[in-house]
């Protein structure tokens, strides 16, 4: 069974600062989602990686993959308050994405 | 640009009482699925499709049905309600495996 895990799950950081969420997985898959989430409303799709050695970049956030570890990170570099959000990663297996938990991540001015 | 689009916003329901949750995408995507969404927790798959005629039952589905009649529509009925349905619903889309999912909005449900 595929379990998702991802950490920290809440992050209070100052706007500048740089940090990495962590989203490990349990067994082989061939593709890795990062999603926001703003409170109260819906998902909204930030990286899709397919390949070991993935990296993607869209402003202040980068995300990587390394299948071989199954691992996966979301870099946020020199925050800013419009980052905070909930980041989730999701795995592939099959038909179906298995979800982290989430981290709620809070930059402050 | 409507996506991916889900009615109701907002439900609060009896317990026993039952309630289709709509679900409509213009995208010609033919993978459909529902998630729950607790507070404070990551998505459960219900159920999902992968085309018009064929669904299948994600890590919940007990509690809940689908059809998927057409390609665009993908209604989530809740039979006999109970408190452990409260929830939030998510409807997304994908145009294949392996491709970004694209959210509703998601109906906030309470059943009390």
């Amino acid at each position: 069974e595929l379990k998702v895990e991802q950490n920290p799950l809440f992050l209070s950081m100052q706007e500048g600062k740089n940090y990495t969420i962590y989203c490990n997985y349990s067994t082989t898959s061939d593709r890795l989602y990062w999603y926001r989430q703003d409170p109260g409303k819906s998902l909204e799709s930030l990286f899709v990686l397919l390949s070991n050695g993935a990296v993607k970049q869209e402003g202040r956030l980068m995300a990587s993959l390394d299948t071989k570890a199954r691992l996966s990170t979301l870099h946020i570099t020199a925050a800013v308050h419009d980052l905070s959000a909930t980041y989730f990663c999701a795995v592939g297996s099959n038909y179906q994405l298995i979800w982290g938990a989430g981290t709620k991540l809070i930059i402050k001015p | 640009n409507a996506g991916v689009t889900q009615t109701p916003k907002f439900r609060i329901l009896k317990i026993g009482q039952s309630m289709t949750l709509q679900c409509t995408q213009d995208m010609n995507h033919n993978y459909m699925y529902w998630y729950r969404q607790d507070p404070g927790m990551g998505l459960k798959l219900i159920y999902y499709s992968v085309g018009a005629g064929i669904t299948d039952k994600g890590e919940v589905p007990n509690g809940y049905n689908v059809s998927r009649s057409t390609t665009e529509d993908f209604p989530l009925r809740l039979e006999l309600a109970a408190p452990s349905q409260t929830s939030v619903y998510f409807c997304a889309s994908s145009s294949e495996r392996g491709t970004e999912a694209f959210f509703g909005q998601g109906t906030r449900l309470t059943v009390v």
